[in-house]
């Protein structure tokens, strides 16, 4: 069964560009998340869907970024336009839901293997 | 307010020792569940092992060990006979609001560095 996907490995851009990242999470995972690494700031959470409905947005840094999930095997975070404090990695994780009280795979997040972005 | 603290930056050992790493939490909730992930050289994030809050027991897996203790909210990680291939940074993580608007928190990280 393959993995959550990531693309591209690497992005070098410019200051002012527009980035986008790509996850494929594994199928049959119900929710989504969407994570920065930095060395100051460790690991964020940016925001989370489930059941492709944007839950949580609140660790989005500010209006330049948005994430979308069309459909049950696709997601994209974009950034525009992007600057040199955004340069990080970024990862896409997913996950099942709880389907009963002692489910014992719920909640185990599965990380693809992200996406450094270098802005310049 | 939820938190995850892990007060180990980094530790170094020889290979074939010992080693725990700590993780302290914060939560009010009632049912969490709380994770260890390793995060080796190559940069990828390693699901190790999930614990619900209502479920006490220790484990056991391999040469990696988990002590959960509700009284005094930590989740330990224990790793016997450690050997370089040990070396990574491992995160404890809180998962909480499993009734409506979760979150996830991770600690910080530790460096484990193993020696040959």
């Amino acid at each position: 069964d393959a993995g959550v996907i990531q693309s591209p490995r690497h992005e070098v851009t410019e200051m002012g560009q527009e980035v986008t990242l790509r996850c494929k999470p594994i199928s049959g995972h119900d929710y989504l998340f969407w994570y920065r690494q930095t060395m100051m700031r460790g690991l964020e959470l940016l925001i989370y869907f489930n059941n492709n409905v944007p839950i949580d947005d609140s660790g989005m840094p500010e209006d330049r970024f948005s994430a979308k999930m069309p459909n049950a095997s696709f997601s994209t975070l974009k950034i525009q336009p992007s600057e040199p404090r955004d340069s990080a990695v970024y990862f896409c994780a997913s996950s099942l839901g709880r389907r009963e009280e002692r489910d014992r795979r719920a909640y185990e997040q599965y990380f693809g293997p992200g996406t450094r972005l270098t802005v310049t | 307010a939820q938190k995850v603290t892990q007060a180990q930056t980094e530790i170094s050992v020889v290979e074939k020792e010992d080693v725990t790493l700590d993780c302290v939490y914060e939560t009010r909730d009632t049912t969490y569940y709380l994770f260890w992930y390793k995060q080796p050289p190559s940069g990828e994030l390693v699901f190790l092992i999930r614990r619900n809050s209502f479920d006490e027991q220790n484990e056991i897996s391999g040469r990696y060990s988990w002590n959960f203790q509700k009284s005094t909210s930590s989740f330990n990680f224990t790793i016997t006979a450690s050997q370089v291939v040990d070396s990574a940074v491992y995160f404890c993580a809180l998962h909480t609001g499993v009734t409506g608007g979760f979150k996830t928190i991770f600690g910080a990280g530790t460096r484990l560095f193993v020696k040959a």
